[in-house]
């Protein structure tokens, strides 16, 4: 199983220029998420998708927009590039389950895409 | 306002040295707390979960604890090796800690 994988692994933009990230895994997890990590911050959720057909905004949602596009894939798009989105950007899936009458979310990040935008 | 941080911000150990890391959240409700391990350039791969029953959790050479009254975790880890070497992530729901870095030197 490779997990989450995300494509591409680096990107450089100019400012105004749109681009997808792409995010897929091969667990069978019904969520999926999309952070950014930037430098002295911790992850923050941009968006999220409980179940395919379904997405949420998460904490920092504005300039970006997603498509769950089957269970496997959930794709983050940048449709105007600013310099405050270069970061760090991590997708992650999950299957959550209850334990003790707790929900347990695990959930498992692909490698990142470096993104810069000049 | 729901917020995980955590302590000290870095930290440098001798090989085989233990050292514990601390996470403090007001996160409500609780949901399960979870700490991840993120080595330099990769994503974080989970260490431990630990939900609201539960007050202590290992695996290997991690242990984490949970005291839910306080709303604190730790995490320990015993006899360091250099590829303990990495930025330590507590979080909470959806709320992530800026971690801690430890370095781990011979």
């Amino acid at each position: 199983n490779a997990g989450v994988t995300q494509t591409p692994k680096f990107q450089v933009l100019k400012t105004g220029q749109s681009m997808t990230l792409q995010c897929a895994q091969d667990m069978n997890h019904n969520s999926m998420y999309w952070y950014r990590q930037d430098p002295g911050m911790g992850l923050r959720l941009i968006y999220y998708s409980a179940s395919e057909g379904t997405t949420d905004k998460g904490e920092v949602p504005n300039g970006y927009n997603v498509s769950r596009l089957n269970k496997r894939e959930f794709s983050l798009r940048l449709e105007s590039a600013a310099p405050s989105q270069t970061s760090v950007y991590f997708c992650a899936s999950s299957e959550p389950w209850t334990s003790s009458g707790s929900l347990v979310n695990e959930q498992f990040f692909g490698p990142g895409t470096r993104l810069t935008v000049l | 306002k729901n917020q995980v941080e955590q302590s000290p911000q870095s930290l440098i150990i001798l090989e085989g040295k233990n050292c514990t890391l601390q996470c403090n959240y007001t996160v409500s409700p609780f949901s399960n707390l979870r700490w991840y391990k993120q080595d330099t350039g990769r994503g974080p791969v989970s260490l431990t979960i630990m939900t609201f029953s539960e007050n202590t959790k290992s695996n290997g050479r991690y242990t984490a604890t949970l005291d839910a009254d306080t709303k604190q975790s730790s995490l320990h880890i015993t006899a360091s090796q250099l590829s303990d070497s990495a930025s330590y992530i507590c979080t909470q729901q959806f709320y992530f800690g800026t971690g801690t870095s430890l370095t781990v030197i011979p």
